[in-house]
């Protein structure tokens, strides 16, 4: 068990409408990322953070962004919702070994209709 | 932009079979981990290779990191129906802050 919370799990919503997903650890670790899986596409990088107050794009970073105000958490918001953004999105922290291994959470099911 | 390309996208074998998935990018990379992820979960670590031509074991699964260290292969032996799962790789850029995963191969092993 990495430790590793996403909140919500799922969640249906109307374009046009913000949201935000939150993604809260109890490792302490310095990186975090956020990734979105759709079908033939695997797992592509939003945005990660180095550290609080600290991120970086990812290369599928339009329309979301992201905060990191304690080491603890990191959130995702899409400002307002598309119908494109309908996906399983995932967390992830950055293990301690110098290859860098991820653990993810469990996902966060979001639905833009 | 997707950096890792796997191979086959689908396979589906029966039980005590063989069977090896590919994974081939035109960049090079740090390093090279292999993911399986089963439906509502997400992924969990298998290995992770970071030297060229490095070849690890885990049970009946062999990974092997292409000389050139753009490449890496997945072969597992006698496969099982606990081996169905989505795999996935991916590779470390060179700070290795960021990993670019595959595209994903889907595993059925059928009893």
């Amino acid at each position: 068990d990495a430790g590793i919370t996403q909140s919500p799990r799922h969640k249906v919503t109307e374009t046009g409408t913000p949201v935000t997903l939150r993604c809260h650890q109890t490792e302490n670790h310095r990186y975090m990322y956020w990734y979105r899986q759709d079908p033939g596409h695997g797992l592509r990088l939003i945005h990660y953070s180095y550290g609080v107050k600290d991120t970086d794009k990812g290369e599928v970073s339009d329309g979301y962004s992201v905060s990191r105000s304690k080491t603890e958490d990191f959130l995702l918001t899409l400002e307002s919702a598309t119908s494109s953004q309908t996906s399983v999105y995932f967390c992830a922290i950055r293990g301690v070994a110098f290859t860098g291994e991820l653990f993810f959470g469990e996902g966060s099911r979001l639905t833009v209709l | 932009t997707q950096l890792l390309e796997q191979s086959p996208q689908f396979l589906s074998i029966q039980e005590g079979e063989n069977l090896t998935v590919y994974c081939n990018s035109s960049s090079v990379f740090s390093s090279l981990q292999w993911y399986r992820q089963e439906p509502g979960e997400g992924p969990v670590l298998l290995v992770t290779v970071v030297t060229g031509g490095e070849v690890k074991k885990l049970k009946r699964l062999t990974f092997q990191f292409g000389d050139a260290r753009k490449d890496s292969s997945l072969h597992i032996t006698a496969a099982q129906t606990g081996d169905t799962g989505l795999y996935l790789c991916a590779g470390g850029e060179g700070t290795g802050n960021q990993f670019y995963f595959g595209t994903g191969t889907s595993l059925t092993v059928i009893p």
